[in-house]
């Protein structure tokens, strides 16, 4: 069974540091692609960015370019998202979703339950 | 800003056909991915490129497209079908955050 288990709510302030992760299973981490997508509270779904953990290409939506990074630590099948200096407008809950190129497109077909990330002004 | 255009509200009777649209121009091109999301819980994966649906989705759930339109389409819709739903496609670089604002259904 594909699982994606996502790291427990966090609470910071701001300008602290942040690492959420997503431990998948029940597949070849490697040969998936895995989305992080932001959901501001009571917004719609942003795309961040996407890793292929098989070789490390990552790439990331224009929006959140030089805002967070994204790894994957493939010995223990897990990808991450980061960021260096958190805002009051990171407050948001985050999605991690396993992700299948086609030549059409993308589709996520699992997902995490997400992580909750409160930044108090 | 979304480069997708969604309708941010529809509503439909319980057991009737409920169309919800999503348009832009990579849609032209590329087919667009729908999810559902209802409140509290993480999106799920209701259809994907010409017409697919994955396992567990029901059949009265089904895609379509013209043009620079995409179309979910719910064939008697149920009152478990009220939701929040998403249309997403990729961009001309082939990466997948071209995105629509969301259409809430109601189910009346």
């Amino acid at each position: 069974e594909v699982q994606l288990v996502q790291s427990r709510a966090e609470v910071k302030k701001p300008g602290e540091s942040l690492k959420i992760s997503c431990k998948a299973s029940g597949y070849i981490f490697t040969s998936y692609w895995i989305a992080w997508v932001r959901q501001m509270p009571g917004k719609g779904l942003e795309w961040m960015g996407i890793i292929y953990p098989g070789d490390s290409d990552t790439r990331y939506s224009p929006s959140f370019q030089g805002q967070v990074t994204i790894s994957a630590d493939k010995s223990i099948s897990t990808a991450y998202l980061q960021w260096s200096s958190l805002k009051a407008s990171d407050t948001a809950m985050y999605y991690c979703a396993r992700h299948i190129q086609y030549d059409s497109g993308w589709y996520g077909d699992y997902w995490g339950r997400g992580t909750l990330v409160t930044v108090p002004s | 800003s979304s480069e997708l255009t969604q309708d941010p509200a529809v509503s439909v009777a319980l057991g009737q056909t409920v169309r919800i649209t999503c348009q832009g121009d990579s849609l032209r091109s590329y087919y667009a991915t729908w999810y559902q999301q209802k409140p509290g819980q993480a999106p799920i994966l209701v259809i994907y490129g010409r017409d697919i649906r994955p396992s567990g989705i029901p059949d009265r759930f089904s895609g379509s497209g013209s043009g620079n339109t995409a179309s979910l389409t719910i064939t008697g819709a149920q009152a478990e079908d009220e939701a929040d739903y998403y249309c997403n496609s990729r961009d001309s670089s082939g990466n997948p955050w071209v995105l629509g604002g969301g259409t809430k259904l109601t189910v009346l």
